[in-house]
């Protein structure tokens, strides 16, 4: 079975400081990966993907990942943090075994941008 | 473009009634999908819909059942609510069974006492 592990519950970062969210993955086959951000009672929010191509991918808001197969990590990045940006983070991989799209989520890390 | 809504946005039940929720699709998407999130948790597939047919199901029983519409808008019905269905239940779609992303709704928070 497909899987995405975030290894932190949390990440605290002052504003302006660069970010990183960590995500591991274990597939068989071709990763297809995804980040979304999910704000207080409401839904999650695509944010990019990595299907194939450059190892760094980048979405909205200023938002870049950057896939390592050696390492099976997909880590979420941002130059530069603003208090915005603070919300819970979902890594998640695509089930391609299938016909059809089951995306797995990770657990999700909460962003906690300090001003 | 319209995005996805999702109908009632809270909804409190009580152990072992029904419950039917709804979700319109984005426009231009014919594929549905439905998760679960557990407070704390991230989404957990439930089920999806492409053309009006269930394609693809997770772990879940079977008192777990949907609908999809002409129109592609769709339903989850719960039968025999227990206190662990407790969730907010999110609808997704998508234009087709490939790489596109997940657009979701915002939810519904069902309580179950």
């Amino acid at each position: 079975a497909q899987s995405v592990a975030q290894p932190e519950d949390q990440v605290n970062v002052a504003e302006g400081n660069p970010l990183t969210v960590k995500c591991t993955y274990s597939v068989s086959g071709n990763p297809y990966l995804f980040w979304y951000v999910q704000y207080p009672n409401r839904g999650l929010q695509f944010l990019l993907k990595y299907i194939t191509g450059d190892n760094l991918v980048k979405g909205s808001y200023g938002f870049e990942a950057e896939f390592n197969k050696s390492q099976t990590s997909f880590h979420l990045k941002k130059p530069s943090a603003l208090v915005s940006d603070s919300a819970l983070y979902f890594c998640a991989v695509r089930d391609i075994l299938r016909g059809y799209q089951k995306v797995t989520f990770g657990t999700g890390t909460k962003l906690q941008v300090i001003p | 473009e319209t995005g996805v809504t999702q109908s009632p946005t809270h909804l409190i039940k009580t152990r072992g009634q029904q419950v039917t929720l709804r979700c319109s699709s984005q426009s231009g998407h014919n594929t549905v999908s439905w998760y679960q999130q557990a407070l704390g948790q991230g989404p957990q597939f439930i089920f999806q819909y492409y053309r009006e047919e269930e394609n693809g199901r997770g772990n879940f029983p079977p008192r777990f059942s949907g609908l999809q519409f002409p129109n592609y808008s769709s339903e989850l019905n719960v039968n025999a609510l227990e206190l662990d269905d407790s969730a907010l239940y999110l609808c997704a779609s998508s234009s087709d069974r490939g790489f596109s992303p997940l657009h979701f709704g915002n939810g519904t928070r069902l309580t179950v006492t």
